[in-house]
């Protein structure tokens, strides 16, 4: 079975730091872009940042470019979301996703972010 | 960055009827739009791929249409099911974006 389960989320001060966790299972990760996806508490959607499947590329939206990184371990199929210099509009549901061409076909079930004093 | 406007914000609609939920881009997209359903509490669900294609598993009475900047999807016969928030996004341009969503509630 295709899965992917994100780990990590919390509370954290402004200003804090968090590392989320994405393990996948079910597929070839190494042959697969992936990507972080958020939705802030009762709004839309939001695509955070993605990363080439050997890591050598990766985007990001610019409301986290300078505080967030993605990046993998291909070795134990893991994705992660380093978050520095939180501040409170980051607090979401964040979701791991395959990206298939661009587009998101397989998801987690998403770990929730706070960021509240 | 490219904007996607969905309208309406919200549909009511019975059972059985049908839906038309419309997504508008600030540029065109080409065929680069994709759907997606979400309930509550629930990651989104992939509906349509490439403005018309189904993705795996997905039944054939929700189907897409549209390119460049006006979109479509239709669900032809509403289960009780199929009343959610839907998504459009768009694969064109960097950043990806999301519309704001559609609320699709029973009448």
């Amino acid at each position: 079975e295709v899965q992917l389960v994100e780990s990590g989320g919390g509370l954290v001060q402004p200003g804090g730091s968090l590392r989320l966790s994405c393990a996948a299972s079910g597929f070839t990760f190494s042959s697969s872009w992936m990507s972080w996806v958020r939705q802030a508490p009762g709004k839309g959607l939001e695509w955070v940042a993605n990363i080439k499947e050997d890591g050598s590329a990766k985007y990001y939206v610019d409301s986290v470019k300078g505080r967030f990184t993605i990046s993998r371990d291909n070795a134990k199929n893991s994705l992660y979301l380093q978050m520095n210099s939180l501040r409170a509009e980051d607090t979401a549901v964040y979701y791991c996703a395959r990206d298939w061409w661009g587009y998101g076909d397989v998801w987690g079930q998403g770990t929730t972010v706070t960021v509240s004093s | 960055e490219i904007v996607l406007t969905q309208s309406p914000a919200t549909l009511s609609l019975s059972p059985g009827e049908r839906a038309t939920l419309s997504c508008r881009a600030s540029q065109s997209v080409s065929s680069y739009l994709a759907w997606y359903q979400q309930k509550p509490g629930q990651a989104p669900r992939p509906l349509i791929y490439d403005a018309s294609n189904r993705a795996t598993g997905i039944p054939a009475r929700f189907s897409g249409s549209g390119s460049g900047t006006d979109f479509t999807l239709t669900i032809s016969s509403l289960e009780p099911e199929d009343f959610a928030v839907y998504y459009c996004q768009q694969r064109s341009n960097w950043p990806r974006t999301f519309g704001q969503g559609t609320k699709l509630e029973i009448k």
